[in-house]
């Protein structure tokens, strides 16, 4: 069965950092580009990160905070957070991006992050 | 990286078509066939149920199409179910490997 599991939410200050990771099953996890959106709490969908094969891309709300990466070793996407601010609360879903097609066919089921003193 | 514009809210009986749009500009929506549609559930992660304007990926219904016309795709929905109700949100490819999504319309089954 092809799954995305996201782990490494929590609670954590303004400033502080968070890790998530996405591990992924039941697919070729290196071939796929993979992406992270987030959802802050009664709003919609907001791409935060991509990244290929090593190449990655970032909204401008993250670029310079949060690093997109991946292990392939370990069929593991990674979400490094720094200086983390109330507006990133938000659940953090990964994706698969469909091979070769523009959009995410695959979803993980999510994880928190809150961002509160 | 605006949102595109999309409806709060729509509704329709069973049985009954409803159609939700979705307005960008030629950075995005007009200038790329690679909008999609997605399905949300509350608490639940999204689906995907539409690419590339008006694919379907398998096990989505045909009861879903989609289309585009300049920077507006929309979203039709026929014959409508219960199981229908959700939050449906669209995204478009918007280059360089970066996406942008609408703000969620949610749909409602009366």
């Amino acid at each position: 069965e092809v799954q995305l599991l996201e782990s490494g939410g929590g609670l954590v200050q303004p400033g502080g950092s968070l890790t998530l990771s996405c591990a992924a099953s039941g697919f070729t996890f290196s071939v796929h580009g993979m992406i992270w959106v987030r959802q802050a709490p009664g709003k919609g969908l907001e791409w935060v990160s991509t990244i290929r094969t090593t190449a990655t891309y970032s909204a401008d709300s993250v670029k310079g905070r949060f690093t997109i990466s991946r292990d392939d070793s370990k069929n593991t996407l990674y979400l490094q957070m720094n200086s983390l601010r109330a507006e990133d609360t938000a659940v953090y879903f990964c994706a698969r991006r469909q091979f070769q097609v523009y959009s995410m066919d695959v979803w993980g089921q999510g994880t928190t992050v809150t961002v509160s003193s | 990286q605006s949102a595109l514009t999309q409806p709060r809210s729509v509704s329709g009986s069973p049985g009954q078509s409803v159609t939700i749009s979705c307005t960008g500009t030629s950075s995005d929506v007009g200038g790329y066939n690679y909008v999609s549609w997605y399905q949300q559930h509350p608490g639940k992660a999204p689906r995907l149920m539409i690419y590339d304007v008006s694919k379907r990926p398998s096990g989505v219904p045909d009861r879903f199409s989609g289309s585009k016309s300049g920077n507006t795709a929309s979203l039709t929905i026929s014959g409508l179910q219960a199981e229908d109700e959700a939050d449906y949100y669209c995204s478009s490819y918007a280059g360089s490997y970066t996406w942008v999504f609408g703000g969620g319309t949610k749909l409602t089954v009366l």
